[in-house]
């Protein structure tokens, strides 16, 4: 079947930089997304990979290898504010575009 | 602009009871999807649209339905409640089929059954 797995649960310090990494299990797909969650919110989209390499988006960065099922989003001078719950998804190719996901890494930042 | 909205906030329910979770986008977009989420869980696709007057299933639709009459509305309806499906439900849409992977949430709706 189709899956993919995240850490539950990353600590990191504030100003610090954090690697969450999502690895998948599909038979194909159109591209990997990230999005954030803060408790009690709804999700947000941070990043989308179609390509394998590096997609940088101001202090967030998202990585793509398809060779490897990996994927990870890379966050930069941690904030406070970062602190939320982070999924990846996948675009399934024989699904009508609908995105599977990850269970969802929290991220707990430290002052 | 309001994006996607959802109603209601919060409701308790009675097992056996009918419910409609209402979702409405104002940004003109092809699909919409209804998803559950439940405590430490991702998310689950219950079903979705990818066009007006289309529906199809997702990872758990049993026990709900859908609707697309027009491209602003997509309601779900529990028939008959059960605790089980007390969850946190989430609508969103996406542009259409050449933007489908960045979806767009509504705040949730936060249902009980008791």
């Amino acid at each position: 079947g189709q899956s993919l797995e995240q850490p539950s649960e990353v600590t990191a310090v504030e100003g610090a930089i954090v690697q969450i990494n999502c690895t998948y299990q599909t038979s194909g797909f159109y591209g990997l997304s990230w999005y954030q969650q803060h408790d009690g919110g709804a999700p947000t989209f941070l990043s989308y990979n179609a390509l394998d390499g590096l997609e940088e988006t101001g202090r967030f960065s998202s990585f793509l290898s398809r060779s490897d099922s990996y994927g990870y989003l890379l966050l930069q001078e941690l904030q406070m504010k970062d602190s939320a719950s982070y999924f990846c998804a996948v675009t399934l190719m024989d699904s009508n575009y609908q995105l599977i996901w990850g269970a969802g890494t929290k991220l707990i930042i430290k002052p | 602009i309001a994006g996607i909205t959802q109603a209601p906030t919060s409701q308790i329910l009675a097992a056996g009871r009918r419910m409609t979770l209402r979702c409405t986008q104002d940004m003109r977009h092809n699909a919409m999807y209804w998803y559950r989420q439940d405590l430490g869980l991702g998310l689950r696709l219950i079903h979705y649209s990818n066009t007006a007057g289309t529906t199809g299933k997702g990872e758990v639709p049993d026990g709900y339905s859908v609707s697309r009459a027009n491209t602003d509305d997509f309601p779900l309806t529990l028939a008959s409640a059960v605790p089980s499906q007390t969850s946190v439900y989430f609508c969103a849409s996406s542009p259409g089929q050449g933007n489908v992977d960045t979806q767009y949430f509504g705040p949730g709706t936060r249902l009980t059954v008791l």
